[in-house]
């Protein structure tokens, strides 16, 4: 079974610190995924990776980074944790390939977030 | 761009009802269409998923089939079970956005025994 790994399920930050959250999937995926879900807006997409060292900007990137030295592992920062980023942070990976099976998505449980 | 719209919840039933879940989309090209589920304190999982028109995604008792003309992939159970209660997401995927899956806002069901 594919697995994906979330560093944390809750935490609780100070606005203003720098945070990281870490995902690591054991399947040899070459994409991952960050999205952020909230109640009645579904799943939005932060930052996503089609390789090591690549990254591109998913539909709310700001006030985000993020970090894949290494293919199983995508690391989102928080530069400045403020309180609307107060969230649960869900990471994906799917498979490369170009056939349909490369848009199933795998998740992660989740790291809710909450910044005070 | 590209789009899914679902029917707003919570959706509430009683056990062994049937259960639709609407869904609609608007997208350029050919999009695979899916339905993820979350459970309670979990992440998402797929549930099914089609990926050309008139096919039917099943799984678990739960089907969706991919209607072209009407841009719908409607979600249905014959008879739910305490256990479906959990917030279902429909979403699509085409190739004209690379890998990136676009998510409909979840609609949450309650089955009540």
């Amino acid at each position: 079974d594919v697995k994906v790994t979330q560093s944390s399920r809750y935490l609780v930050k100070r606005t203003g610190e720098k945070v990281f959250l870490e995902c690591v999937q054991d399947m040899d995926h070459e994409n991952m995924f960050w999205y952020r879900q909230d109640p009645g807006l579904g799943l939005r997409l932060i930052y996503f990776s089609y390789d090591v060292k690549m990254k591109e900007k998913g539909d709310i990137p700001e006030g985000y980074s993020v970090s894949r030295e290494k293919k199983e592992r995508f690391s989102l920062i928080l530069e400045s944790a403020s309180t609307n980023q107060t969230s649960m942070y869900l990471c994906a990976s799917s498979p490369s390939g170009g056939g349909a099976d490369s848009y199933e998505q795998y998740f992660g449980p989740g790291t809710r977030l909450t910044v005070t | 761009g590209d789009s899914v719209t679902q029917m707003e919840g919570p959706v509430t039933l009683s056990e062994e009802a049937f259960l639709t879940i609407n869904c609609t989309y608007t997208a350029t090209g050919y999009p695979s269409l899916f339905w993820y589920v979350q459970y309670p304190g979990e992440g998402l999982q797929l549930l099914l998923k089609a990926t050309k028109a008139d096919d039917k995604g099943s799984n678990k008792g739960f089907e969706a089939t991919y209607r072209k003309e009407t841009t719908s992939f409607h979600l249905e159970k014959g008879s739910v079970q305490v256990s479906d209660s959990a917030v279902y997401f429909c979403a699509l995927s085409a190739l004209t956005g690379g890998f990136k899956t676009i998510f409909g806002a979840g609609t949450r069901l309650f089955v009540k025994a």
